[in-house]
């Protein structure tokens, strides 16, 4: 099993909604990965998770929550957003974390596409 | 620190010709290097990646890289592009020390492939 599955894939929520995004991967991975893609632009790193602790945080508001109940699943809790916030949410993981012989090979997720109204 | 440059933002390309996608990079420490490509509406998906050894790596459908240290340049390269090859591809670097956690990815270049 090489993948990474995440749900929803479409997400429409109001400025007042909570809502969560989840991702699952049975790859035996340590680390996992939140990260923040607009329309034309490049995925940028939101959270890293190593062996289920949070590791980094660049410096996300705190209307994003993340969450990683076991070393395989990962969630992003969602409260208070605003329209600026719509973006598709990529989850990645990765065999090892940075250092301890991690290379920076990722494997993603299909994706969440938020839209804020 | 690292960066990633990739200077064409668009490149379309008639069926079957060739096409070659830029990048370069920088950086101070040894690096690892990857192609990654992005279909639309879908996450992205790993295409080629150097890591050590030779500098010449290759993917399953096609696509080939050189890694030059000279140059600190990772073009990717086809000999002949399908339709199917239309995406965003975009490189991206990390190095020894952070791996992972500090994978930076260039700009991408979206490559149209006409019929």
């Amino acid at each position: 099993d090489t993948e990474v599955t995440q749900t929803p894939k479409h997400l429409v929520m109001g400025m007042t909604n909570k809502k969560s995004l989840k991702c699952e991967q049975h790859m035996g991975h340590r680390a996992m990965y939140w990260y923040k893609q607009k329309a034309k632009k490049p995925p940028e790193l939101m959270f890293v998770y190593s062996y289920e602790k949070l590791s980094i945080n660049e410096s996300v508001p705190s209307r994003f929550s993340p969450e990683c109940p076991n070393s395989s699943l990962l969630n992003l809790h969602l409260h208070a957003l605003q329209p600026e916030d719509s973006a598709l949410y990529l989850c990645a993981s990765s065999l090892y974390p940075g250092g301890g012989g991690g290379t920076g090979e990722l494997f993603f997720g299909e994706g969440s596409r938020l839209t804020v109204l | 620190a690292q960066s990633v440059t990739q200077l064409d933002s668009q490149v379309p390309v008639f069926e079957e010709a060739p096409v070659e996608l830029r990048c370069n990079y920088s950086s101070s420490v040894s690096v690892y290097l990857f192609w990654y490509v992005q279909y639309p509406n879908q996450g992205l998906q790993l295409l080629l990646k150097y890591l050590s050894g030779s500098t010449l790596v290759e993917s399953i459908n096609g696509f080939e890289a050189e890694f030059n240290k000279s140059q600190t340049s990772f073009h990717l390269r086809k000999p002949s592009v399908h339709i199917s090859d239309t995406a965003e591809y975009f490189c991206a670097v990390s190095d020894l020390q952070t791996g992972a956690n500090n994978l930076f990815f260039g700009t991408g270049t979206r490559l149209t492939v006409i019929p």
